[in-house]
C-alpha cells in the first residue's frame, strides 16, 4: 500500500519553513525520507524508527507517529539547495514485505530568491 | 566508496523490441533492487534480491520482464517485449541489508537508466 504525501507541491521564498506529511494505513517500523533533484538519483535523508523520535539533519528534522502511522518533514529556515522532489518511503517488517520500502508519489518543492 | 552503477543512462526502442538494463551494486551491499519511476510518480518497487535470491518480484510483470542477480553482485533487468507504458526511468539501488529496524534498508541509488518506448 502507497503511503500518501500531502502537500503535493510547495512554493517557498528563501528563509520560509515548510511541513511535509507521509501517511500510511499500515502499521509502520520505520520511515525513510528522500530528496531527487530533477535528473538525478535520490538521496537518502533520514530515517526514523518506530518509537515517535524525532532526528534532524542541520535545518531539516523529522518525526514519525508510530500510533497516528504519520511522519512529517520539517524544513525550518529553507535554502535554494531544498528545491527538489520529496519521497517518503515506508517499511513495515515480517512475511514477504520484510524490508521492502514502498514510496510515496512525492511532494515538489520549490524555494525562490 | 563507489556508487552504483548503472547502464545505458539513455535508451529509446520501438514498442514490441527489447531492452536490457545493467547495475552494478556498492561493494559488499547484499540487497539489489530494482525500481521503475514513472515521470511524475514515485518508485515503484519490481523485484528485490537478497544476494543472488528474489525476495520480492510481486509488482514484477513478469510476462515481459524479468531479471538476475548472477553471482549476488552485478544485476540485469530485462523488457521484452516493450510497450508504450514501459517509458520511466529504471533505478536500481543497493543496501547492506533488508533489516527495517536496525535501517540496514537504508538505499543508495544510481543515476538511473532512462527508456523511452515509441
Amino acid at each position: 500500500q502507497q503511503p500518501v504525501q500531502s502537500p503535493q507541491a510547495v512554493i517557498l521564498r528563501e528563509g520560509e519553513d515548510a511541513v511535509i506529511n507521509c501517511s500510511s494505513s499500515k502499521a509502520l517500523y520505520s520511515v525513510h525520507w528522500y530528496r531527487q533533484k530533477h535528473g538525478e538519483a535520490p538521496v537518502f535523508l533520514m530515517i526514523l524508527l518506530k518509537g515517535g523520535e524525532q532526528k534532524g539533519h542541520e535545518k531539516i528534522s523529522a518525526s514519525f507517529n508510530e500510533k497516528k502511522q504519520q511522519s512529517s518533514l520539517y524544513l525550518t529556515a529553507s535554502q535554494l539547495s531544498y528545491s527538489g522532489t520529496y519521497f517518503c518511503g515506508t517499511a513495515n517488517a515480517g512475511g514477504t514485505s520484510y524490508g521492502k520500502l514502498t514510496f510515496g508519489q512525492g511532494t515538489i518543492l520549490t524555494v525562490h530568491p | 566508496e563507489a556508487g552504483v552503477a548503472q547502464s545505458p543512462r539513455y535508451k529509446i526502442i520501438e514498442k514490441r523490441q527489447s531492452v536490457a538494463f545493467w547495475c552494478n551494486p556498492i561493494s559488499g551491499h547484499a540487497t539489489l533492487y530494482w525500481y521503475q519511476q514513472i515521470l511524475g510518480q514515485g518508485p515503484k518497487l519490481l523485484i528485490q534480491f537478497q544476494n543472488n535470491g528474489v525476495v520480492d518480484d510481486s509488482q514484477l510483470p513478469k510476462d515481459r520482464f524479468s531479471a538476475e542477480r548472477l553471482k549476488g553482485v552485478d544485476s540485469t533487468l530485462k523488457i521484452q517485449p516493450a510497450k508504450l507504458e514501459d517509458s520511466a526511468v529504471y533505478l536500481c539501488a543497493s543496501s547492506l541489508g533488508q533489516d527495517p529496524i536496525s535501517g540496514a534498508n537504508v538505499l543508495t541509488f544510481g543515476a538511473g537508466s532512462r527508456l523511452t518506448v515509441l
